[in-house]
């Protein structure tokens, strides 16, 4: 069973507040991801990390940035939420060719 | 047109039925292949792994890869009521590159 874990698990928070969803794995993988799913809906990429201090954008634009200070934690932030950003945030990492994910976020944005 | 199809369904079949999901994809470079399986508002979790052509089987599932056809299929039998989720297709190129996935079938297995 992967050992990957998201907090919150269900966030409601205004228009124009930061928020950050949090990501943090055990398993010591360095490639870690964030995906972006509507219920019922596909997966969009919209962050991933190969490792410490390596960032990229995915093919989902997103107004959310991501930080990997450290192999574990793969923390996703937005600067000022709004009512388009209500979804769910999956977090996931990845040793060769299996990909865990994590629980996800639910976010709703009033 | 999107890299990998997948029919979104919902696919409905009564308790003990043989489910088959399938997915298309047109990037011939893929070689690896796996279903994730995702139940109502949680993570998807991998169920089946399969490299290149050919079958694999665990327990009431079984992984079908045609890479000819550029088409996969999961096999469900003896379906439960438990197997009622999204089914997931994904696949890579080379080891360790990005996952493409399809959009999932609903699947709901009826008592």
């Amino acid at each position: 069973e992967a050992d990957i874990y998201q907090t919150p698990r269900y966030l409601v928070i205004g228009t124009g507040k930061k928020i950050t969803l949090e990501c943090s794995q055990t398993m010591g993988h360095d490639k870690m991801y964030w995906y972006q799913q509507d219920p019922g809906m596909e997966l969009h990429l919209i962050h991933y990390s190969y490792g410490v201090n390596s960032t990229e954008k995915g093919d989902l634009s997103s107004e959310s940035t991501v930080s990997r200070i450290r192999t574990e934690h793969f923390p996703l932030t937005l600067e000022s939420a709004r009512p388009s950003h209500t979804s769910q945030y999956l977090c996931a990492s990845r040793r060769g060719e299996t990909q865990y994910f994590g629980p996800g976020t639910r976010l709703l944005v009033l | 047109q999107k890299e990998v199809e997948q029919d979104p369904g919902p696919l409905s079949v009564p308790e003990g039925a043989i489910v088959s999901l399938n997915c298309t994809y047109s990037n011939s470079a893929f070689q690896y292949f796996m279903w994730y399986r995702q139940y109502s508002r949680k993570g998807p979790e991998l169920l089946m792994y399969t490299y290149s052509s050919g079958n694999k089987e665990d327990g009431r599932f079984t992984a079908q890869v045609d890479k000819s056809s550029k088409y996969i299929s999961l096999f469900i039998r003896d379906s439960q009521p438990s197997d009622s989720a999204t089914y997931l297709c994904a696949m890579s190129g080379d080891a360790g590159n990005m996952l493409t996935f399809g959009g999932g079938t609903r699947l709901m297995v009826k008592p």
